[in-house]
């Protein structure tokens, strides 16, 4: 198994420009989880899908984030407009559901590192 | 991706001696904690995982401690090798109140391990 598959690995953009990072999530996985990562906050969860559908998107920070996820081996995190605080580094994970007799561990891909200059 | 913060708590140990990473969860209703390792420009990797009814579990070369009395969790690695050097976080999953057990892993802040050759 690849893993799960991040695109792309580096992304830098204007401010105002829109960004889309995109995540594969390995095979078999009903859960996927965006989560953005910077020093001063550490790695925070903005959305979560199960079975494509998302469950709880609290985390997102505003308006100019969205997620989809249109079928089991593709999802999308959009920002529009991008801003230079939304620079980061941003992962996407996917896991085995919870009683399937398997750990609950994430794998996370390698990240897509965002700079909004 | 950068995960160091610069105020990160750092721990440096000398090869081939035994290190011991700290965590205070947050949660007393959290049944489900993992330890994951980040090297620098790649995604948070599993490492080990322990169930809330168990006090200890052991993988290969490292120990996960927990002790819910007072909400502390503790990786040990036995014989530090440079490989060792990253980040490690500790996470936490909260059971839900509807007596489910999906819910998203909150991270703690990570400390650094430095091993000294």
């Amino acid at each position: 198994d690849a893993g799960v598959i991040q695109s792309p690995r580096h992304e830098v953009t204007e401010m105002g420009q829109e960004v889309t990072l995109r995540c594969k999530p390995i095979s078999g996985h009903d859960y996927l989880f965006w989560y953005r990562q910077t020093m001063m906050r550490g790695l925070e969860l903005l959305i979560y899908f199960n079975n494509n559908v998302p469950i709880d998107d609290s985390g997102m920070p505003e308006d100019r984030f969205s997620a989809k996820m249109p079928n089991a081996s593709f999802s999308t995190l959009k920002i529009q407009p991008s801003e230079p605080r939304d620079s980061a580094v941003y992962f996407c994970a996917s896991s085995f559901p919870p009683g399937a007799g398997l750990s609950y561990g994430y794998t996370f891909g390698s990240g897509t590192r965002l700079t909004v200059v | 991706g950068e995960s160091v913060g610069l105020h990160l708590p750092t721990l440096s140990v000398q090869e081939g001696d035994n290190s011991i990473i700290n965590c205070a969860y947050s949660n007393s209703a959290s049944d489900y904690f993992i330890w994951y390792k980040q090297e620098s420009g790649k995604g948070p990797q599993f490492i080990i995982d322990i169930r809330s009814n168990m006090d200890k579990r052991q993988g290969q070369r490292v120990t996960v401690l927990l002790n819910k009395t007072v909400k502390h969790l503790s990786l040990q690695i036995a014989a530090t090798q440079p490989g060792d050097s990253a980040v490690y976080f500790c996470a936490e999953k909260k059971r839900l109140s509807y007596g489910g057990s999906q819910g998203n892993l909150i991270f703690g802040k990570g400390t650094k391990l430095s091993v000294k050759p």
